[in-house]
């Protein structure tokens, strides 16, 4: 597809339960970026993978968080044991990167709304 | 660590002020620079990036090295400009980082 496609659009899941939120990037991007947005408050970076590795995850909360890629394309976020805090809207966002000043534009998908209840 | 910083979380504007959102870096090499804007209901989108040295919907930001700053300046709002807005930079390989945000909000 030509843009970030993410899925579902809208997930709503029971307190405990386990998530997982999938991210389609650009075709040939070969960064990928996973952030949060809760209610009213900023963009809050929860990982970052060039290629299949993941060389910053420092934004992930818990170790019930986790993200992998395959195949330089497809990530999957997966929340385990949800709790309440956790109700968001997670978005992910792609970029060529690579070279300095030249591929660095990030390109956002619409975001996945987590309710957990 | 590269930082960002966006000092004000909300602005309030009235129609057709200037409007002047604040932006502040910590890379002490050559930045690449950018804005983000998210209106309502819509997916983040990029607005300009500082190499470009372009203006988009009339707002422009000039990188200022000796500041490290990157301010986005409209001499007068509108309306329509009322959204979330944030500054992010990348240097060298780095991955980009993201200021906490800034609301815009016009007031007719």
């Amino acid at each position: 597809g030509a843009g970030v496609s993410q899925s579902p659009s809208n997930k709503v899941t029971e307190k405990g339960k386990d998530v997982e939120l999938r991210c389609d990037p650009i075709s040939g991007h070969t960064a990928l970026y996973w952030y949060r947005q809760s209610l009213g408050q900023g963009l809050e970076f929860l990982i970052y993978f060039q290629g299949n590795s993941a060389p910053d995850k420092s934004g992930l909360p818990s170790d019930r968080f986790s993200a992998e890629r395959t195949g330089g394309s497809v990530s999957t976020l997966t929340i385990q044991r949800t709790q309440q805090e956790d109700s968001a809207v997670y978005l992910c966002a792609s970029s060529l990167t690579g070279t300095p000043n030249s591929g660095n534009t990030i390109y956002f998908g619409e975001g996945s709304w987590l309710t957990v209840v | 660590a590269q930082r960002v910083t966006q000092p004000e979380k909300l602005l309030s504007v009235f129609k057709g002020a200037p409007v002047e959102l604040k932006c502040n870096y910590s890379y002490s090499g050559s930045p690449e620079l950018f804005w983000y804007v998210q209106y309502s209901r819509q997916r983040l989108q990029l607005l300009l990036r500082h190499i470009s040295r372009e203006s988009i919907k009339g707002f422009t930001a000039d990188l200022n090295k000796g500041e490290t700053s990157f301010h986005l300046k409209k001499p007068f709002a509108q309306e329509e400009d009322s959204a979330m807005y944030y500054c992010a930079s990348s240097g060298g390989y780095q991955k980009v980082t993201f200021g906490t945000g800034t609301k815009l909000q016009v007031i007719p």
